[in-house]
């Protein structure tokens, strides 16, 4: 599978309870962005990574969100104390850097946190 | 801050018609602007996208015009068909960073 995949495609938690997922994005791909996207709505930007440096978050990202991309291949994003506002579908997209812009999605983990 | 403006919200057409998706952004700096097509409980897949050297591309029946000017960007699709009802989002790039503005999106239905 030449695509993004993410792990797992759904989660469902308890409020105040740790979640974390996970992205692989497309093999070479340089910059692994992840974004929210809650009913209705567009996805919105948190946080992005070129290699293993995370060069922005957003202020979205709450300090009880994290990211991490150890070794400049998968991601993780981890949600501490979850709160039911956190309740989303969290797109992971990478894309390969030099000019190319295209960024390929993910399918998703959606979260419900109850 | 940075900003997609996207309307209509939502749209309905006869099968065969055209729909028009239109858009407009803040940010100056923006080059590159994409344009995704989500269906129910999937991932947004990219359609067509349109760098700011250009004013319009084109991919058989879908076409979209920018005009860096106004800073404004729209989707054109034409003969319509039912497998064209999904929601869309356009997006405009952000500085240098390649992370992306997205739009609140239009759900677009194809009556047959």
């Amino acid at each position: 599978d030449t695509g993004v995949s993410q792990d797992p495609r759904h989660k469902i938690t308890k409020r105040g309870q740790n979640v974390t997922f996970r992205c692989d994005p497309i093999s070479e791909h340089n910059r692994l962005y992840w974004y929210r996207q809650t009913l209705g709505q567009g996805p919105e930007f948190l946080t992005y990574f070129q290699n293993e440096a995370q060069l922005e978050k957003s202020r979205l990202l709450s300090d009880r969100f994290s990211a991490e991309r150890p070794k400049g291949s998968f991601s993780t994003l981890e949600i501490q104390r979850t709160e039911q506002g956190d309740s989303a579908m969290y797109l992971c997209a990478s894309t390969l850097l030099a000019g190319e812009e295209t960024q390929y999605f993910g399918p998703g983990t959606r979260l419900l946190v109850l | 801050g940075e900003n997609v403006e996207q309307h209509p919200s939502t749209l309905s057409v006869q099968e065969g018609d055209s729909a028009v998706i239109k858009c407009t952004y803040s940010d100056s700096a923006s080059n590159y602007f994409p344009w995704y097509k989500q269906e129910l409980g999937k991932r947004p897949q990219l359609i067509i996208d349109i760098r700011s050297n250009v004013g319009e591309k084109k991919d058989q029946r879908i076409a979209v015009t920018l005009n860096k000017t106004a800073k404004h960007f729209s989707l054109h699709i034409t003969e319509t068909q039912p497998e064209d009802s999904a929601v869309y989002f356009c997006a405009a790039e952000s500085g240098n960073t390649g992370k992306l503005i997205f739009g609140q999106g239009t759900t677009l239905q194809v009556k047959p």
